[in-house]
């Protein structure tokens, strides 16, 4: 257990509204991710952080924003949901030496 | 760029079979590898991962992963199939940073298990 907490763990929301996905961790590491998983697709980078307001852009980051304001936290916002942005989301913190690990997920549903 | 092509989304072996997932990958710098098993409605688990020591890897539940670099090629193996490995796996590279994985992920597999 790397000490990451996802919330919420599933959401239903409405097209066009925001939505902000929050990862919590218990451990004190500098980099943190978020990925969204699709059928057919793996998973795939949207955003990542490397220490306190410090974020850059993955592969598929548009239609998100993300912030940094405290080390434990790292939150993921959709500023106008749309179905395409129904997926899995992950966040995953790096352990120097040992790889990356993954929080349970958020299943997010846009409708 | 890196990138990884896992060959077959779907591998299927009988109970007690060998287990063998293809992945091959691309990267322009010494790459950490990793696999990850995803059971359903879950997160990612990390298997096993190879960070430059020795090329044959072992992991947990008895799986295991060979590095070479003539091949590109860093498939995960297991001896003796089990119904409770029925699930998706991941392979993943990243560049060796200092403490950061940036991970790029492939399509993943999905083992079935035939008793």
């Amino acid at each position: 257990d790397a000490g990451i907490t996802q919330s919420p763990r599933h959401k239903v929301t409405e097209t066009g509204t925001p939505v902000t996905l929050r990862c919590h961790q218990t451990e004190n590491h500098r980099y943190m991710y978020w990925y969204r998983q699709d059928p057919g697709h793996g998973l795939r980078l949207i955003h990542y952080s490397y220490g306190v307001k410090d974020t850059d852009k993955g592969e598929v980051s548009d239609g998100y924003s993300v912030s940094r304001s405290k080390t434990e936290d790292f939150l993921l916002t959709l500023e106008s949901a749309t179905s395409s942005q129904t997926s899995v989301y992950f966040c995953a913190i790096s352990v120097a030496g040992e790889g990356a690990f993954f929080g349970q997920g958020t299943r997010l549903t846009v409708v | 760029a890196q990138s990884v092509t896992q060959l077959g989304s779907h591998v299927s072996v009988s109970e007690g079979a060998l287990v063998l997932l293809r992945c091959n990958y691309s990267s322009s710098v010494p790459p950490y590898l990793f696999w990850y098993v995803q059971y359903p409605n879950q997160g990612l688990q990390l298997l096993l991962k190879y960070t430059s020591a020795a090329t044959l890897v072992k992991g947990i539940n008895g799986f295991e992963a060979e590095f070479k670099k003539s091949e590109t090629s860093f498939h995960l193996t297991k001896p003796s199939a089990h119904m409770s490995d029925a699930a998706e796996y991941f392979c993943a590279v990243s560049d060796s940073g200092a403490g950061s994985y940036q991970l790029t992920f492939g399509k993943g597999t999905k083992l079935s298990v035939i008793p």
